[in-house]
């Protein structure tokens, strides 16, 4: 069964620009959520999506935004990026949510100059 | 104040040491998470429990939930068990611990 895929992995981005960052769950899962991570403020939980519906949200500003397609993919955007966009973006797939078992993907490490 | 503290932070064993890493928390659960984080970031799930106790290889995972207490030990450690290890909380979200880093030393 193939994991978690997170694209891309690493990505270098200018002030004010935006990104897109994707996540492709393990076949049949339904919940995809995603996590900031960054070495000041540990794992922060951003959104979870279940079934194309964003069903949690965490406490970051609208420039963070996600969606979930019908294939249960999902993507992350951030605008107009700030230099403490830098971290590392992961995101976990399960079935039903963090309450059953869940598998992270590799993450995407963003850089903001 | 964090729904999840663990302990301790940091932690250098020499290989073959039994090891414990403990986690506290506050709220109720549906279910505790330990993972495992090697540098380069990926996290790797090690176990999944609501109670009692699981075994995976040198892994062993217990919880008790009246004591709202749960540790993982690490058995006959070895250097690739260098790791950072969280534990978190299973509800609308993950609720993340700190982590405890790892170094197992030959």
């Amino acid at each position: 069964k193939a994991g978690v895929t997170q694209t891309p992995r690493y990505l270098i981005k200018t002030r004010g620009q935006q990104v897109t960052l994707s996540c492709s769950p393990i076949s049949g899962h339904r919940s995809v959520s995603w996590y900031q991570q960054t070495p000041g403020q540990g794992l922060q939980f951003l959104f979870e999506y279940f079934s194309e519906t964003q069903r949690n949200k965490g406490n970051f500003p609208g420039r963070f935004s996600g969606r979930q397609f019908s294939n249960s993919r999902s993507e992350m955007n951030v605008s107009t990026l700030e230099l403490g966009d830098s971290a590392l973006y992961l995101c976990a797939s399960s079935y039903q949510g963090a309450h059953t078992e869940a598998f992270f993907g590799q993450g995407t490490r963003l850089t903001v100059v | 104040k964090n729904e999840v503290e663990q302990s301790p932070q940091n932690l250098t064993a020499q290989e073959g040491e039994f090891i414990t890493i403990n986690c506290s928390y506050s709220v109720g659960i549906s279910a505790l998470h330990w993972l495992q984080q090697h540098p380069g970031g990926g996290i790797v799930s090690l176990f999944m429990l609501s109670s009692g106790k699981k075994k995976h290889g040198r892994l062993i995972a217990t919880i008790n939930i009246q004591e709202k207490h749960s540790s993982l030990h690490i058995t006959a450690s070895h250097p690739r068990d260098s790791a950072v290890y969280i534990c978190a909380l299973g509800g609308n979200q993950f609720y993340f611990g700190t982590g405890t880093s790892l170094t197992v030393i030959p």
